[in-house]
């Protein structure tokens, strides 16, 4: 059972318009939750970082937010550009004491950003 | 530019070849690791490398080898390629192991076995 699950799978915008990426994980305990953005043929980059203790993390048009309770995350994406088209992925740590923590990866959201 | 460098690009093998993916970071990282990333899956760890010296299995090591061959190089393996092993394989590093804050990614390798 996959324990980080994104949706929308794939979504489609226009330019200019907001978009909000949806995470929900069963990982528990875990340690931070990251958003990843994944340019096609390239490898993943980090957007945000948020521990358990944060709500919400921005990083320029990008917002994350962070519900601990309801094991829920968002990344909301504002003024879209052409360049967010991108695969957007939602990381989870978990703490692995043998192994100095444990990353879950989702299986990301294709965001296509249309003129 | 500093980062993770992974080589080949592209690969194509035939059943049963063997090949090496290349992995060589130049942040003075101590831990490095090898993912694979198959379509609607996350990424999974196939082996690490906590520091130089040591290897660990990671979710999905079989078929698989690495090698760390310095700080700044770590090696995957394939002894006899399999169709199950189509896939893009990224490799990572991190100053600590599984750095909560500081995990770099190569561009990744797209293998095809056929």
């Amino acid at each position: 059972k996959n324990q980080v699950e994104q949706s929308p799978q794939s979504l489609i915008i226009l330019e200019g318009k907001n978009c909000t990426l949806q995470c929900n994980y069963t990982v528990s305990p875990f340690s931070n939750l990251r958003w990843y953005k994944q340019d096609t043929g390239r490898g993943p980059v980090s957007l945000t970082i948020m521990t358990f203790s944060e709500n919400t993390k921005s990083n320029g048009r990008y917002t994350a937010t962070l519900d601990a309770d309801t094991k829920q995350s968002s990344l909301h994406i504002t003024a879209s550009q052409l360049s967010d088209s991108a695969s957007y992925i939602c990381v989870v740590s978990a703490p692995h004491y043998n192994q100095g923590g444990k990353l879950i990866f989702g299986q990301g959201t294709e965001l296509s950003v249309k003129p | 530019n500093a980062g993770v460098t992974q080589t080949p690009k592209f690969q194509v093998l035939k059943t049963g070849q063997s090949m090496t993916l290349q992995c060589a970071q130049d942040m003075n990282h101590n831990s490095m690791y090898w993912y694979r990333q198959d379509p609607g899956m996350g990424l999974r760890l196939i082996y690490y490398s906590a520091s130089e010296g040591t290897t660990d299995k990671g979710e999905v090591p079989n078929g698989y080898n690495v090698s760390r061959l310095n700080k700044r190089e770590f090696s995957l393996r394939l002894e006899s390629a399999a169709p199950s092993q189509t896939s893009v394989y990224f490799c990572a590093s991190s100053e600590v192991p599984r750095d909560s804050y500081g995990y770099t990614f190569g561009s990744g390798t797209r293998l095809t076995v056929v």
